[in-house]
């Protein structure tokens, strides 16, 4: 089975710290990308960060960077200098390469940005 | 260059009724996804059409759920005899058709049907 878990249902940190969201998925696969996807109030999703997993470093995409763990399939996001228009809710995601174009996503994590 | 776009934006039914949710992918995308969102949760895949077929669809309820993409037009998700276990936020997302941008989904903004 494929699947994405975010542990943490919610969080919350003070503008201009820095946060990691944590995820962690399971695949028999070994070609695939990962995301992670911003939802805000307005329930947009948006494309945060990619990486493909045959990549070994870490993508980053100015305040964002992950930490990617594939022995461990870890996929973590950090958000440094965080501001409040991060506030929302985050999704991990992942699809298999040349598959079925399914996205498979995490549950999500409740970010909060307090001033 | 106009993203995916979804109408309505909001859709009330009472129960029975049927509901019809629209997709205009990307210029240029001629692949198109249908997501589920319930409250509280993540997107679950529905369906994978291209132009006038239904590559997966997999996670379409076995009945009153029917989804199309014609040669001409946006993509439809039909629902028929809506109840109230129907109601939540349905995403469309498209993307090209090949090369390393056809695993990267661009999302609408999103239908949100709710079910009286």
């Amino acid at each position: 089975a494929q699947t994405v878990t975010q542990s943490q249902p919610e969080m919350s940190v003070q503008e201009a710290e820095t946060v990691t969201l944590s995820c962690t998925y399971d695949t028999s696969e070994n070609n695939y990308y990962l995301f992670w996807y911003k939802q805000p109030p307005s329930r947009q999703m948006i494309l945060v960060i990619r990486q493909e997993a045959y990549k070994q470093q870490n993508a980053t995409e100015n305040r964002f960077s992950v930490n990617f763990q594939k022995a461990a399939k870890s996929f973590s996001l950090k958000i440094s200098d965080s501001q409040l228009g991060d506030t929302a809710m985050y999704f991990c995601a992942f699809i298999i390469i040349q598959g079925a174009q399914k996205l498979v996503f995490g549950q999500g994590t409740r970010l909060t940005i307090n001033p | 260059n106009a993203g995916v776009m979804q109408n309505p934006r909001h859709l009330v039914r009472r129960r029975g009724q049927e509901a019809r949710l629209r997709c205009s992918p990307m210029k240029g995308h001629s692949h198109v996804y249908w997501y589920r969102q319930l409250p509280e949760e993540g997107l679950k895949f529905m369906v994978y059409l291209q132009k006038e077929n239904i590559i997966d669809e997999s996670g379409m309820p076995k009945e009153r759920f029917s989804a199309e993409f014609p040669k001409e037009g946006p993509s439809i998700l039909r629902i028929q005899q809506v109840v109230r276990g129907d109601s939540a936020a349905y995403f469309c997302a498209s993307s090209p058709p090949y090369g390393t941008g056809a695993n990267v989904l661009t999302f609408g903004a999103g239908s949100r049907l709710t079910v009286l």
